[in-house]
């Protein structure tokens, strides 16, 4: 059980590239959620989705794409990259099952993006 | 929006108890969670507690949940050099984390020898 998989684990992009990050969980969860974490930041959501086809903005969603067209893949999407969103990534899952269990959030170990 | 405050250093004995505070503004939070990340590393969760619950305790960890004031706190027993982490407090709305969690911006646990 693989859990929530993410990549790539690091990547360096040039201002103006553009690039998808890869999340994928193998848990039949019903709701995937991005977050950006930034040194003394905390952790910040950028966009939510509760199931397939249904995505939704969160704190800070601009800048960046997100679509769910398969319950397990959740993708994330930079469409012009910027110096601001230099940053760690991380996906995470969740599902109803999971609210009373003693793992309700599931977290991917993240993405170690920078943007020259 | 809703926030989530925590103070950001906390500095300790090895030990030591250690305490660390966190306050919400969401009061239909269902899940209060504690996470620990160590350097370089990813998210571990270390416990969290249900809204109708006052305490919750797991070997060396305790957490306190005051409803009314609106105020998490975790503490740590005999504390260890092993425990030296950012330690994130976070919500999860009325939504059970379904539509995301709210993270306080960490608190830093400083071990002294």
């Amino acid at each position: 059980n693989a859990g929530v998989t993410q990549t790539p684990k690091f990547q360096v992009l040039k201002t103006g590239q553009s690039m998808t990050l890869q999340c994928a969980q193998d848990m039949n969860h019903e709701y995937m959620s991005w977050y950006r974490q930034d040194p003394g930041m905390g952790l910040r959501l950028i966009h939510y989705s509760v199931g397939a086809g249904i995505t939704d903005q969160g704190e800070v969603p601009n800048g960046y794409n997100v679509s769910r067209s398969t319950t397990e893949d959740f993708p994330l999407r930079l469409l012009s990259a910027a110096p601001s969103q230099t940053s760690v990534y991380f996906c995470a899952s969740t599902g109803e099952r999971e609210f009373y269990s003693n793992q309700p959030q599931h977290f991917g170990d993240g993405t170690r993006l920078s943007i020259l | 929006g809703e926030d989530v405050e925590q103070s950001l250093f906390l500095s300790v004995r090895e030990g030591d108890s250690s305490v660390i505070n966190c306050t919400y503004t969401d009061s239909s939070s269902t899940y209060l969670y504690w996470y620990k990340q160590e350097p370089g590393a990813g998210l571990q969760l270390l416990t969290y507690i249900f809204s109708n619950m006052d305490m919750k305790q797991d070997q060396r960890l305790t957490v306190l949940l005051n409803k009314k004031d609106k105020h998490l706190s975790l503490r740590i027993a005999d504390t260890q050099t092993g425990d030296s982490a950012i330690y994130f407090c976070a919500e999860s709305g009325s939504g059970g984390g379904a539509d995301g969690l709210t993270f306080g911006k960490g608190t830093h646990l400083i071990i002294q020898p």
